[in-house]
C-alpha cells in the first residue's frame, strides 16, 4: 500500500464552481500535513499546512479526519488560476527528514 | 529571505555519459538537503537526503550519487547515465537539522532540472 494516496483526477469544472478532493495516508503516526500545488513543469509550492482542527485559507479549505486517516482540500469560487496539480505531503514518522508525497490531484478549471 | 538555485535548468545528455547538478541554499545555516526525481506522470520519489557536510542518505540504490561538500551545496551525480534516469530533479531543504515538519516548517523546492537522457 501506498504512504499517500490520492485520486489523479482531473477535476474538471468550471469558474466559480466548488472542488473538493482528499487524500489517504497510510501511518496513523503521522503528524503533519501539508497540500502543495505544482503548476506544469514546475516546481512543487507549499499551498497550506493542514491543522488538527481545519484551516482556511481565502477560498481554500483544509481538514484533517486523523480516525480515517486522510486529509481534504476544498476550493471554492474556483478561479482559472487555480488549474494546477495539488500534491498531498505527510510526515515521515519512521524519519524525522522524510516527507511522503502523494502523486498529485489534477484539477482544471475551465471558462 | 532564504532562496535556493539549482542548475542546469534544462539538459539533454546520451546514455552512457556523466551527470552533474548543483543546488545552493541561501539566507540560513545547517539546512537538511534533498534531492527528488518526479518521473512524468508520477509522484516525487526522494533520492538523497543530507543533514550535514559530508552526510548523505540514499533512498533508492541506482547509479546516482549525492555529495555535499559545503553547508549549503548540494550535488547530484552520475558516472554513466541510463534512459530511465530522465526526468524533473528537484533539490530542496528544510529549515532544521531535525525536520519536525510542524505547520510552517516545511520543504522548500528549487525550480528544478529537466533532464532528457537519449
Amino acid at each position: 500500500r501506498k504512504e499517500v494516496e490520492q485520486d489523479p483526477g482531473p477535476f474538471n469544472v468550471p469558474e466559480g464552481a466548488t472542488v473538493a478532493f482528499n487524500c489517504t495516508y497510510s501511518n496513523s503516526a503521522s503528524q503533519s500535513f501539508f497540500w502543495y500545488r505544482q503548476d506544469c513543469r514546475k516546481e512543487p509550492k507549499l499551498l497550506m499546512s493542514v491543522y488538527s482542527s481545519g484551516n482556511e485559507d481565502g477560498r481554500f479549505t483544509a481538514q484533517l479526519n486523523r480516525a480515517s486517516q486522510y486529509i481534504s482540500l476544498l476550493i471554492r469560487d474556483s478561479k482559472l488560476s487555480d488549474s494546477a496539480t495539488y500534491l498531498c505531503v505527510v510526515t515521515d514518522q519512521r524519519n524525522d527528514y522524510k516527507l511522503s508525497f502523494g502523486a498529485g490531484t489534477t484539477v482544471t478549471v475551465r471558462a | 529571505s532564504q532562496t535556493i538555485h539549482q542548475w542546469p535548468a534544462t539538459l539533454v545528455q546520451p546514455v552512457g555519459s556523466p551527470l552533474s547538478l548543483e543546488c545552493t541554499v541561501e539566507g540560513t545555516s545547517n539546512p537538511n538537503l534533498y534531492w527528488y526525481r518526479q518521473a512524468a506522470g508520477r509522484g516525487l520519489q526522494l533520492l538523497f537526503y543530507s543533514v550535514g557536510i559530508g552526510q548523505i542518505s540514499s533512498e533508492v540504490p541506482q547509479n546516482l550519487s549525492a555529495s555535499r561538500p559545503q553547508d549549503r551545496q548540494f550535488i547530484l551525480s552520475s558516472k554513466k547515465l541510463l534512459l530511465s534516469d530522465s526526468g524533473f530533479y528537484l533539490c530542496a531543504w528544510t529549515r532544521d537539522r531535525r525536520a519536525s515538519f510542524l505547520p510552517g516548517n516545511t520543504i522548500y523546492f528549487g525550480e528544478g532540472s529537466w533532464l532528457t537522457v537519449v
